[in-house]
């Protein structure tokens, strides 16, 4: 069956502190992996995909995501957060399948 | 401006009352569907729909319904809401379908049904 695992459920980070958050799927076929960003009252948008190439892939705002096929994994990151970057984070799987999302609170 | 709309973005209900919640997209997108988030559980889908016509169950289609009858619409009908229902619901577009492509998503519809 398929499935995505989000492990961190909510984060908390002070400003310019380094963040990563884990994303691992089990999916029996090719993979294509996204990460979804939802701010505060505003609806999902996409913050970077990985559908082949480069297993590092960057996306807007600064944040990057790492392709490990071998672990199943696709963590995002950021080297130095900011306020604005409080949202809700979301792993997914061939478009379909999310994770539970991770909260991130940023304190300024 | 391309994007996806819904509405109501709020809506408080009573068991039993049957509701509508419209999706728009004017993309040009074949495919649309259906989430509901909750806490704890992430989004999770209800329905979708490759093309006109043509709709299918998602993971958690119990007690839903929708149609396509037009290519940009793709209403949510609950016949018979519950308190079970009360959630945030978020509808998406995407192009095909593929499972390469970015899915566009409306601003959510938050319903509590009492």
């Amino acid at each position: 069956a398929q499935s995505v695992s989000q492990h961190n459920h909510h984060v908390i980070l002070s400003e310019a502190a380094s963040l990563e958050l884990g994303c691992n799927y089990s999916y029996g076929g090719t993979v294509n992996l996204f990460w979804y960003v939802q701010y505060p009252g505003q609806h999902l948008q996409l913050l970077l995909k990985y559908f082949s190439g480069d297993p590092l892939v960057k996306g807007i705002k600064g944040f990057e995501a790492e392709f490990i096929k071998s672990k199943f994994s696709f963590n995002l990151r950021k080297p130095s957060v900011q306020w604005s970057d409080t949202a809700e984070y979301f792993c997914a799987v061939n478009q379909f399948y999310f994770g539970t999302g991770t909260s991130l609170t940023v304190i300024p | 401006e391309a994007q996806v709309t819904q509405n109501p973005r709020y809506l408080i209900t009573v068991t039993g009352k049957k509701l509508t919640v419209t999706c728009s997209q004017n993309m040009n997108h074949e495919y649309m569907s259906w989430y509901r988030q909750d806490p704890g559980l992430g989004l999770r889908q209800i329905y979708y729909s490759m093309n006109v016509e043509v709709t299918d169950k998602g993971d958690v289609p119990e007690g839903y319904k929708v149609s396509r009858k037009e290519k940009r619409n793709f209403p949510l009908i609950l016949e018979s809401p519950s308190p079970n229902q009360t959630s945030l619901y978020f509808c998406a577009s995407s192009l095909q379908g593929a499972f390469t492509d970015t899915q566009y998503f409306g601003p959510g519809t938050r319903l509590t049904v009492l």
